[in-house]
C-alpha cells in the first residue's frame, strides 16, 4: 500500500509550546525508528519501536523528547517547552522487521521551526 | 561507539563523469552498511546495501559500493553520472544486535551539470 506518512508536513511553533508530530508506517511494518536532520548535524537517531515498545531511546535528546507508539503502528513523537535548537526535519522510517539488515523506509518528515 | 564519516560534502560533475563519493565507519563488530539517496522534493530512499559475501555490491540506477575492510571504507561510485544523479548522498552503518538503528555520516550534495 502507501508508503510511510507523516504530518504535519510543516509546523512553525513559538518558543515554550508543547509540539506533536505524527507518524504512520508502512501496514505490517513492526519496527518504526525517529530520526532528526537538522542543519550542520545530518541525521541522528532518536528512537526506535518494535511493536510498541521502545528498547532504545538512546538518541532522545532531552527530557522534553518523548514518544509512543499505539496498536503496533501510529506513532506520536511529543516534544515539549520547544526551544529554538529544536528546529529541525523529523522523520520517521519503518521496516518489516526489526534488526540491522532491513530496510527503512522513510517518510517525507515533519519540518518543524521554533521562533 | 560508531561514527561514519563522508569526506565530500559537496560535488559538481558534468554529465558523464564518474563519480565516488567517499564512506569511512568506526565500529568494531560486524556491520551492516548502506548508502541512501534523496533526490530534490523527495524521500529517503535505498540505493544499496552490504551484509555479507560479494564486498562489491550493485544497486539501483547503475550504482555499485565496495567494502573495504582493512581501510573501513565502503565508498560509492558510478561510472557515468547523469543529470538526474543530482541528490544527497548518504551512508548509514547499523552495527549488530537486535535493532536496526543506523548512523548516518553527514551526506554529499551531488550537483550534476547537463
Amino acid at each position: 500500500g502507501a508508503g510511510v506518512s507523516q504530518s504535519p508536513s510543516n509546523k512553525v511553533t513559538e518558543k515554550g509550546k508543547d509540539v506533536e508530530l505524527r507518524c504512520d508506517p508502512i501496514s505490517g511494518h513492526t519496527a518504526l525508528y525517529w530520526y532528526r536532520q537538522s542543519l550542520g548535524q545530518g541525521l541522528e537517531f532518536l528512537i526506535y519501536f518494535q511493536g510498541n515498545s521502545a528498547p532504545d531511546k538512546s538518541g532522545l535528546p532531552s527530557d522534553r523528547f518523548s514518544a509512543e507508539r499505539t496498536g503496533g503502528s501510529v506513532s506520536t513523537l511529543t516534544i515539549q517547552r520547544t526551544q529554538q535548537e529544536d528546529s529541525a526535519v523529523y522523520l520517521c522510517a519503518s521496516s518489516f522487521d526489526r534488526g540491522p539488515q532491513e530496510t527503512q523506509y522513510f517518510g517525507p518528515g515533519t519540518r518543524l521551526l521554533v521562533l | 561507539a560508531q561514527s561514519v564519516s563522508q569526506h565530500n560534502h559537496h560535488v559538481i560533475l558534468s554529465e558523464a563523469a564518474s563519480l565516488e563519493l567517499g564512506c569511512n565507519y568506526s565500529y568494531g563488530g560486524t556491520v551492516n552498511l548502506f548508502w541512501y539517496v534523496q533526490y530534490p522534493g523527495q524521500h529517503l530512499q535505498l540505493l544499496l546495501k552490504y551484509f555479507s559475501g560479494d564486498p562489491l555490491v550493485k544497486g539501483i540506477k547503475g550504482f555499485e559500493a565496495e567494502f573495504i575492510k582493512s581501510k573501513f571504507s565502503f565508498n560509492l561510485r558510478k561510472p557515468s553520472v547523469q543529470w538526474s544523479d543530482t541528490a544527497e548522498y548518504f551512508c548509514a552503518v547499523g552495527g549488530s544486535g537486535n535493532t536496526g538503528k543506523l548512523i548516518f555520516g553527514q551526506g554529499t550534495t551531488l550537483q550534476v551539470k547537463p
